[in-house]
Order: structure tokens, then sequence, then C-alpha cells
């Protein structure tokens, strides 16, 4: 089985930009959800989408947002870019429902550099 | 809301030596309670998981016990290798809320031959 895949792997931004960072859930994963993890800290909780509708929301601004397709991939946005959101952005899936306490696979993370 | 506290790092440590890594939560209800692993360049991979009060998780030569009384899950293996080198997050998943994970700061363990 494929596990989560997350593209581009690096990519620079000029503050104030729009950038689309995406992922491809695990094969049969139905939930992703997306972190920021900034330099020497812990991934922090952006949203979480649960068959294409969001569940839940982390303590980030509306220029975060996000999509989940039918085919449970999902695109993470980010616009008016500032240095602050320079960091690595992680995708995570699971399957079964929304309640099911089964362990989240982690991609390997798009790194975002914004100057 | 819902926390983890890591001890902070850097730690080195000799090959064959024995490691803890103490984390400590606050939170409501009894969450379940997980430690992913970071290898250089990488995401995170879940090490080990306990779901309730006194369980333990292991994986690897790893161990974790979840302590109600003390509200611990702390980070445990009898003989670190080099490749154990990496960043340690313990995590937990609030019973409340919508929030998947909440992580701890990490703690980066540095093993020498």
């Amino acid at each position: 089985e494929t596990g989560v895949t997350q593209s581009p792997t690096h990519l620079i931004k000029t503050r104030g930009q729009q950038v689309t960072l995406r992922c491809s859930s695990q094969s049969g994963h139905n939930t992703v959800s997306w972190y920021q993890q900034a330099l020497g800290q812990g991934p922090q909780f952006i949203f979480q989408y649960y068959r294409e509708e969001e569940n839940g929301r982390g303590n980030f601004p509306p220029r975060f947002s996000g999509l989940q397709f039918p085919n449970y991939s999902s695109e993470l946005n980010v616009n008016a870019l500032e240095l602050d959101d320079s960091a690595l952005y992680l995708c995570a899936s699971r399957g079964g429902h929304l309640l099911a306490n089964y362990g989240y696979t982690f991609g390997s993370g798009t790194r975002l550099t914004v100057v | 809301g819902d926390s983890v506290t890591q001890m902070e790092g850097p730690v080195t440590l000799s090959e064959e030596a024995f490691l803890t890594i103490n984390c400590t939560y606050t939170a409501t209800g009894y969450p379940s309670l997980f430690w992913y692993v970071q290898y250089p360049g990488e995401g995170l991979q879940l090490l080990l998981k306990a779901t309730k009060a006194d369980d333990k998780g292991s994986n690897k030569g790893f161990e974790a016990t979840y302590r109600k009384e003390t509200t611990s899950f702390h980070l445990e293996k009898g003989s670190v290798q080099v490749s154990d080198s990496a960043v340690y997050f313990c995590a937990l998943n609030p019973v409340s809320g919508n929030t998947p994970l909440v992580f701890g700061k990490g703690t980066r363990l540095s093993v020498i031959a």
C-alpha cells in the first residue's frame, strides 16, 4: 500500500504571494489533517477534513484554507504569505469512521520558505 | 485546552545507554497517548501508543506506560543505537473537540558510537 505523498517537497515564495500544497492520502483513508511545524517546534494543527467536509480547525487565520477531493486527496492553500508562514507543512491521513481511534500516517512534508 | 510538555533537549547518549524522555500532559478526560519519531528530512512515524490508563505501548525496544495518576507517558529504551538518533514527539488525542492530535515540542536525541 502507498503511504501519504506530499508535493512539492520544497518551495520558496515571496511575502504576499499565494501557495497551494498537495497531499495524496494513503489508500483507503478518508480523513486528512494538516499541520504546521515551525523550526524546533512540534506540529500545530491547522484543520482536518472527513469525507470532503471540514470537521475541525486549529488557531489559524482564514487565509489558511483547504479542500478535500472525492478521492480523499487534499490541498492546503495559504494566501497573503507572511514570513512567519515559513515552516514544514505536514499532511496526515487515517481511515475508519470519524471517531475512530486509529493512528495517523504522516507524509514527509513540504518545506515552505517565505522571503 | 489540552497540552503536552516534554523534557527539553537535546539529549546525547552513548550507544547502549538507557533512554528516558519525560512527557506529561494536561487533558480533559482520558485521551489516547502517542509517541511519534521524526528522522532527519522525514515526516512523523508513529512509534507507539496507549489508549487507556495502565496500558503499555511498545515497539522496536521502546516502551511507554500510560500513568493516569501522574498524567505521564514517559518513553524508555534499555539500550539505544546510533540509528535511534531522531526527534521524538509526545502527543495526545483529545477526548473532546475537533483537534486530532496535540503535540509536545519534541526532544532531539543524538546517540554516539
